[in-house]
Parts: C-alpha cells; sequence; structure tokens
C-alpha cells in the first residue's frame, strides 16, 4: 500500500509570518508530484505538478521544492496573507493519484 | 468557461439505499475520475472512466460503479449505502487521462444516515 504523509497536519501563523510543510511519499517508481490549494466550500486548485528530482516551482509567494530520492516535497509560502488560509494537499502521481491528509493553515491578521 | 460541475451539492440518504451522484467536465476534457473524501482523510481514488470505460479502479466495493456518457459527463452510483459511504465525492476531469492536468469540482456531499 503507497503511502504519503504530509506534516503538519494544522498550522496556526500571523500574518506576515513564513511557513513550510512537508510531503512524504515512496522513493520508488516516481512519476509525478502534485501540490494542490484546497479553500473551504470551493474546489481543489492546482499550484504544482513537479516531476524532476531537485524541481523547484513558483507561483507569487507560494514555491516548491523535489526531492525524489529521499522521497519528499517541501511547499513553502513568503509573508503568509489571510488569503493563503486553505488546505494544502499533495497527491503521489502514479497514473492515479493518491493524496496525503492535507496541512490545514490559518493565518491570523 | 465552465469548470468541472458536480450535483447535487448535498444529500441525505438512508442505510441500504442507492444513490447517483453526476459530474460534468470541463469543456475540451474527456476523462473523469472519482474521489471520496471521507472525515479526517484525503481524497481516495475510486475510479477513472475515459472514452465510456471504466480506465482504472481503486480500492472500493463492487457497490460504487460509474458510467461515462458520450458527452463525457460522469456518473457515479452507489448501492446498499454504509454509513461509512457518508463523505464528500470529488469529480475531476483531465485531457486524455492525464493525471497533470486533473480540474476538481466542488464536490458532492452524502450523508447516510
Amino acid at each position: 500500500i503507497l503511502n504519503v504523509e504530509q506534516s503538519p497536519q494544522s498550522l496556526h501563523v500571523q500574518e506576515g509570518d513564513s511557513t513550510n510543510f512537508t510531503c512524504s511519499f515512496p522513493s520508488s517508481n516516481f512519476y509525478a508530484l502534485h501540490w494542490y490549494r484546497w479553500e473551504t466550500a470551493k474546489s481543489p486548485e492546482a499550484l504544482f505538478v513537479m516531476t524532476l528530482n531537485g524541481d523547484e516551482k513558483k507561483k507569487g509567494r507560494i514555491s516548491a521544492t523535489l526531492n525524489t530520492k529521499e522521497g519528499y516535497s517541501y511547499l513553502y509560502i513568503k509573508g503568509s496573507q489571510p488569503e493563503d488560509s486553505a488546505t494544502y494537499l499533495c497527491a503521489f502521481d502514479t497514473d492515479k493519484l493518491i493524496f496525503g491528509t492535507g496541512t490545514r493553515l490559518q493565518v491570523f491578521p | 468557461d465552465a469548470g468541472v460541475t458536480q450535483s447535487p451539492t448535498h444529500l441525505i440518504k438512508t442505510r441500504g439505499q442507492q444513490v447517483t451522484l453526476r459530474c460534468s467536465p470541463k469543456s475540451g476534457h474527456d476523462t473523469v475520475s472519482w474521489y471520496q473524501q471521507a472525515l479526517g482523510q484525503g481524497p481516495q481514488f475510486i475510479f477513472q472512466y475515459y472514452e465510456e470505460e471504466e480506465r482504472q479502479r481503486g480500492n472500493f466495493p463492487d457497490r460504487f460503479s460509474g458510467h461515462q456518457f458520450p458527452n463525457y459527463s460522469s456518473e457515479l452510483n452507489v448501492n446498499a449505502l454504509l454509513l461509512g459511504d457518508s463523505a464528500l465525492y470529488l469529480c475531476a476531469s483531465s485531457p486524455g487521462a492525464s493525471t497533470h492536468e486533473q480540474y476538481f469540482g466542488p464536490g458532492t456531499r452524502l450523508t447516510v444516515t
């Protein structure tokens, strides 16, 4: 059974703080790793698809890195804003997506 | 351009009943995947439909079945509902069975009493 783990489970930060979360996945038979942002009552929104070891992707204040050899990816948010409050999901891609349980981020003004 | 839409938004059913959930994919997408998200869990893959056939299936019993129509919309059917089937059911569409471009709908919240 493939296991995808995310930590921490939840995070509360002040506006302006930078934060990061971890996604751990099997290091063998790697194809791709996805990050999604999911606001309450909305659809999960794709942030990044990462395919190469050492990959680093950036979208505004959010960036992600990938280490396929050791099986982890980090998601960073620089200068968190209240609108960043959401659940951040990673998914290991084996031609179907295997999701972690997510990190719930709450940013307080 | 409408994204992925799902209906209904919420649904309450009784144990033993049957339920049908519906999904319309994003324009230009021909593949639909279904996921179940139980409380406190990440979404779990149920199955994927491409060219009106089930292309892949996750670890779900036969009570879960689906269908894809010629217009690429899809239905998820669950028979003999159990309390444990209470969950958010997400539909995702993509072009050509790709996992790289999956767009999700807002989900259908199913409560089984």
